[in-house]
């Protein structure tokens, strides 16, 4: 069965720093990959897509890279804010195998300023 | 305003009664999805629907039970059968089944 890995629950850093979030999962070869972000009591906000054959994406602070060898993805934020601090979800399509997306289970950042 | 509502916020049940989540959309998405969402587990898909009066069963249908008659439209029923119901639930809705737009979720607490 697919499994999709976020690399930790939590991940604290410094105000300005630039946050790596991992995302890696086995035994599907998805053709894209998502990344939404969920605060506190709230439903997911959709970020970015990367497709299978896309090795990055950008959008103002935020980057994506997809690794469809080592079946990993890589969310950065650079310049971190106070308010970047959320709980960050990647999530797989699961079309092609009859289902749709499934979500990892997110990693919490807190920004610290 | 486009979007996606769901009511009600906060919902409170005693055990062995059924209760209907409303989710209602206005972004003429042909997909819905109802989601449960626990501490420390993500966001597990309960039932999906890619279509007016069709829908499948996600992982952890068991105890649920969806109707999808309007485009607009897809409650969720959280049956007596449901051993441990209370939980975050999300409903989101797509078109062409990519990216995904969330309700604000209903806190269902069993008392």
């Amino acid at each position: 069965s697919q499994k999709i890995e976020q690399n930790s629950e939590a991940l604290n850093i410094q105000e300005g720093k630039t946050a790596t979030l991992t995302c890696n999962y086995t035994n599907y070869s998805p053709a894209y990959l998502q990344w939404y972000r969920q605060d506190p009591g709230r439903g997911p906000v959709f970020l970015l897509l990367i497709r299978e054959n896309e090795k990055e994406k950008r959008k103002e602070r935020l980057k994506v890279t997809f690794d469809t060898t080592l079946k990993q993805s890589l969310f950065h934020i650079t310049a971190s804010q106070p308010a970047d601090s959320a709980t960050y979800l990647c999530a797989l399509d699961m079309v092609q195998a009859g289902t749709a997306l499934i979500f990892g289970k997110g990693t919490t950042l807190s920004v610290s300023s | 305003d486009g979007g996606i509502t769901q009511s009600p916020k906060y919902l409170f049940r005693k055990e062995g009664q059924n209760v209907t989540l409303s989710c209602e959309q206005n972004l003429n998405h042909d997909a819905m999805y109802w989601y449960r969402q626990d501490p420390g587990q993500g966001l597990r898909l309960i039932y999906y629907s890619q279509i007016v009066n069709d829908f499948q069963k996600g992982d952890i249908a068991e105890g649920y039970s969806v109707s999808r008659e309007k485009k607009e439209s897809f409650p969720l029923t959280v049956t007596s059968a449901q051993k441990n119901p209370t939980a975050f639930y999300l409903c989101a809705s797509s078109s062409g089944g990519d990216t995904q737009y969330f309700g604000p979720g209903t806190r269902l607490t069993v008392l």
